[in-house]
């Protein structure tokens, strides 16, 4: 399986500022997403991104507040823009791994908080 | 929409056998069974999953119903590092879905 790098792993943002998280895989990987998981709640998908193609966003994320990159098979950033209180969540990356019969990696998460 | 409906919680003595299970009666014929675990301040963790045939690997074993709209993760001899949340999610071609998932309490 992948090995994830996510960073920050934390962070403490003023309000109206933008956070941008990295996540490295150690190998390339065709599929990437990320998530987020509010305090107390489970895991709620942000969007998927695929290398050479626009993210792919949930209902109820935007791509002015949460703008993806993947400029290559191995890389994804999401930035938190225009941040508020609410925002304050743990983000998490995860790839898709074994080909069409996927298992999936995640990322150890970004905790931010807004202030 | 996570289409499957697990305990809220559980609880088991270490060095145990425990026996999670989850319904999903909708699922697919194409739609994989998987089990991910996140422990307190970590990420989900790959525990398991399968298609059809009962699966066994050194985390866990996955016991899927003949008809498949149930399954059960067990884990042999519980530990406390076995205390998470264990989520049971059905997948396709698809990101996976997470539902609440069962809080598994180990005690000792």
């Amino acid at each position: 399986s992948a090995v994830i790098s996510q960073k920050p792993s934390r962070d403490i943002c003023q309000r109206g500022t933008s956070l941008t998280i990295q996540c490295q895989v150690d190998s390339q990987v065709t599929m990437m997403f990320w998530y987020r998981q509010q305090p107390g709640q489970s895991l709620t998908l942000i969007a998927t991104a695929n290398q050479g193609s626009e993210a792919t966003y949930e209902s109820g994320f935007v791509i002015d507040k949460f703008p993806i990159s993947r400029p290559n098979l191995t890389f994804s950033t999401l930035t938190v823009s225009n941040m508020s209180p609410e925002d304050s969540s743990i983000y998490l990356c995860s790839v898709a791994w074994g080909g069409t019969n996927y298992g999936y990696t995640f990322g150890s998460g970004t905790r931010l908080t807004v202030v | 929409d996570a289409k499957t409906t697990q305990p809220n919680s559980m609880e088991s003595n270490e060095e145990e056998p425990v026996h999670l299970p989850c319904n999903h009666s909708t699922i697919s014929g194409t739609d994989y069974i998987h089990w991910y675990r996140q422990l307190p301040s970590q990420g989900p963790e790959y525990v398991i999953h399968g298609l059809t045939s009962n699966v066994n690997n050194r985390m866990a074993s996955l016991a899927i119903a003949e008809d498949r709209k149930s399954s059960t993760l067990i884990l042999h001899r519980a530990t406390l590092r076995d205390a998470a949340v264990y989520y049971c999610i059905r997948a396709g071609n698809t990101p996976l879905v997470f539902g609440k998932g069962t809080r598994l309490s180990v005690i000792a």
